[in-house]
């Protein structure tokens, strides 16, 4: 089954402590990114990947860092979690030659970082 | 002015009724929209895309793009419970990224 999962699904952490949430597709996407959804804010993009080791900052990336080292996988991680960094995260991917069109999102992260 | 804007509701129905979401964008540029649906405690899944002014239908889902006004359109015909979910109107930046809309919360009831 095509799909792009994400673990964990939820977290719960302190102040500082670093994470890191993995994504992986199985369905050989160039495309991939992470976003976060926060009530009244929408989905804003944290950062997204065109290919292997080709990563850049989308629209909210302070605090987080990704890497690129597989096609299928593209972790998200916090180095140093701050409360503003509660949220839901989706991780995505795409198969349109690195065109972000339509996009296939994972199930979600629900972050709580105390 | 946002990039995107969309009333966020809610919008609640009976079923059966025509139900009709918005966005407007600000980039004349833009040229590739999509609508994505996401149910409660679910990733947004792709439901329509369009390229460029006209419409494009599927189903009971007709979207409609309006280039010169900057508006875009989501048309829902014999609504369905099955139907409740937010919406999320989408366009391309750049070929490298997706603004979204807040997205609009529907609630159809049976």
């Amino acid at each position: 089954e095509a799909q792009v999962t994400q673990n964990p699904r939820y977290l719960i952490t302190v102040t500082g402590k670093k994470l890191t949430v993995t994504c992986s597709q199985n369905m050989n996407h160039e495309y991939m990114s992470w976003y976060r959804q926060d009530p009244g804010l929408g989905l804003r993009q944290i950062y997204y990947s065109m290919n292997v080791e080709v990563t850049d900052k989308g629209d909210v990336p302070e605090g987080y860092k990704v890497s690129r080292k597989e096609k299928r996988n593209f972790p998200l991680i916090l180095e140093s979690p701050s409360p503003n960094q509660t949220s839901l995260y989706f991780c995505a991917s795409s198969n349109l030659g690195g065109r972000a069109d339509e996009q296939f999102f994972g199930p979600g992260t629900r972050l709580t970082v105390l | 002015q946002k990039e995107v804007e969309q009333d966020p509701g809610p919008l609640s129905v009976p079923e059966g009724a025509i139900v009709s979401l918005n966005c407007t964008y600000s980039n004349s540029a833009f040229q590739y929209f999509m609508w994505y649906r996401q149910y409660s405690r679910k990733g947004p899944e792709l439901l329509m895309y369009t390229y460029s002014s006209g419409n494009k239908e599927d189903g009971r889902f007709t979207a409609q793009v309006d280039k010169s006004s900057k508006y875009i359109s989501l048309f829902i015909r014999d609504s369905q419970p099955s139907d409740s979910a937010t919406y999320l109107c989408a366009i391309n930046q750049a070929g490298t990224a997706l603004i979204f809309g807040k997205g609009t919360t529907l609630s159809v009831s049976s």
